[in-house]
């Protein structure tokens, strides 16, 4: 069964420095997002990205964050200076359609650490 | 604004007991609810979902019914099992392409 695959499972980085975390959504799937979970709190949205440009994003989603979509199989999330409170668990999903009631299908997460 | 509260956890019950998670909702509109699962070391899996009032979402021995009177998605299972052990996040969608809205989450452990 085809799955969403991130990439990597985890990553650990010092205060400041460029991170790029990497997705691969299911091949003939539409709209891509990333949520992010900090430790013991909610799953949080960041960011949904359709037909190559954000379709909508939260306040969590600042300059800081960018997504781009290089090629036709990667989706990534970059956070150009990582701040302490970035450390989270990050999750790619990706849904098949646009509109409808079709099912967000979630990556393994990479959990981000930064010290 | 769209939000979800489940019961805290953790929920620890022996096996074969009968397990309910609660979830409430406060949205505009009629949303999609959800409940996603998160074994240990994976990420997200639908579990399953009700688009609809009165609908009833059923998976793996799991039900929820979308209860629009009470704002409700409860989880239920008759018998749970160890294999069960894992965090669930109940989550609403308000229309097709907007991002879900998550629970806090609430984890399960089942002993034998």
């Amino acid at each position: 069964e085809p799955e969403v695959t991130q990439t990597p499972s985890h990553q650990v980085t010092q205060m400041g420095q460029e991170v790029i975390l990497r997705c691969v959504p299911i091949s003939n799937h539409l709209y891509f997002y990333w949520y992010r979970q900090i430790l013991g709190q909610k799953v949080e949205f960041l960011v949904s990205f359709y037909n190559n440009e954000i379709s909508e994003k939260s306040e969590i989603f600042d300059d800081q964050f960018s997504v781009e979509r290089p090629d036709g199989s990667n989706f990534t999330l970059k956070i150009r200076s990582t701040k302490l409170e970035d450390s989270a668990m990050y999750f790619c999903a990706s849904r098949p359609l646009a509109g409808g009631t079709d099912t967000q299908y979630f990556g393994p997460g990479t959990r981000l650490t930064v010290l | 604004g769209n939000s979800v509260t489940q019961m805290e956890g953790p929920v620890t019950l022996s096996e074969e007991a009968f397990l309910t998670i609660n979830c409430t909702y406060t949205a505009t509109g009629y949303p999609s609810l959800f409940w996603y699962v998160q074994y240990p070391g994976e990420g997200l899996q639908l579990l399953l979902k009700a688009t609809k009032a009165d609908d009833k979402g059923s998976n793996k021995g799991f039900e929820a019914t979308y209860r629009k009177e009470t704002t409700s998605f409860h989880l239920e299972k008759g018998s749970v099992q160890v294999s069960d052990s894992a965090v669930y996040f109940c989550a609403l969608r308000r229309s097709g392409n907007t991002p879900l809205v998550f629970g806090k989450g609430t984890r399960l452990s089942v002993i034998a």
